[in-house]
């Protein structure tokens, strides 16, 4: 089993659409989490942490259960330019990131 | 403001063959790590290294070396090539302060092993 788990995808939205994303982990000692973003062979961006309280930055919505070891995305009204791939990430003590394998969006005209 | 950046960005190269991927920096991060990319694995983390001369194995080290000797640069090498290790390579490098967790990316080296 992998330590971080996403639906791959893909996810085909119209402009204007929300679209969630959820990702599970299975390292109960994981201590922080993120959503990167990773653009056609280009490298990964980190677009936001989570947190447990969970978080907004603009049409972005992070949000982590700890008890049930579940981290997910929310993005409104998307837009052409949030075509991507987005990595669910967790992180031990040793700043060591886990990856998962993303979950690829394409939003349509 | 270079920021991260690794050379060469294509290498193909032959079973068997050494190739080192370089990996350099400009912003003085203590942390710098190896990952490779395949469809299907995602990213995975090969070697991480915590300050100059301080080096530690991550999940797939087998048949890489690295080293430190400077702050600003971390090395990968490939000691003997083979095909399984045509891949795309990602250096990236963070801070060391204790809330400073994000990684920072270099573009990363595509690398075809025939």
């Amino acid at each position: 089993r992998k330590e971080v788990e996403q639906d791959p995808g893909p996810f085909n939205v119209p402009e204007g659409a929300t679209v969630a994303f959820n990702c599970t982990y299975s390292n109960s000692a994981s201590q922080s989490f993120f959503w990167y973003r990773q653009d056609c062979r280009k490298e990964p961006k980190l677009l936001m942490s989570v947190y447990s309280s969970g978080n907004e930055d603009g049409r972005f919505t992070a949000q982590l259960n700890r008890a049930s070891q579940y981290i997910s995305l929310l993005i409104r009204d998307s837009k052409l330019s949030d075509s991507a791939t987005y990595l669910c990430v967790s992180s031990g003590s040793a700043r060591q990131l886990t990856f998962g394998s993303g979950t690829q969006l394409t939003v349509l005209p | 403001d270079a920021g991260i950046t690794q050379s060469p960005r294509y290498k193909i190269t032959e079973t068997g063959r050494q190739v080192t991927l370089m990996c350099h920096q400009t912003w003085s991060h203590s942390y710098m790590f190896w990952y490779r990319q395949d469809l299907g694995h995602g990213l995975r983390l090969i070697y991480y290294s915590a300050a100059a001369d301080i080096t530690d194995k991550g999940e797939v080290p087998d048949g890489y070396v690295v080293s430190r000797s400077k702050t600003e640069n971390f090395p990968l090498t490939l000691e003997s090539a083979t095909r399984s290790q045509t891949s795309v390579y990602f250096c990236a490098s963070s801070r060391s302060g204790r809330r400073d967790n994000e990684q920072f990316f270099g573009p990363g080296t595509r690398l075809t092993v025939l």
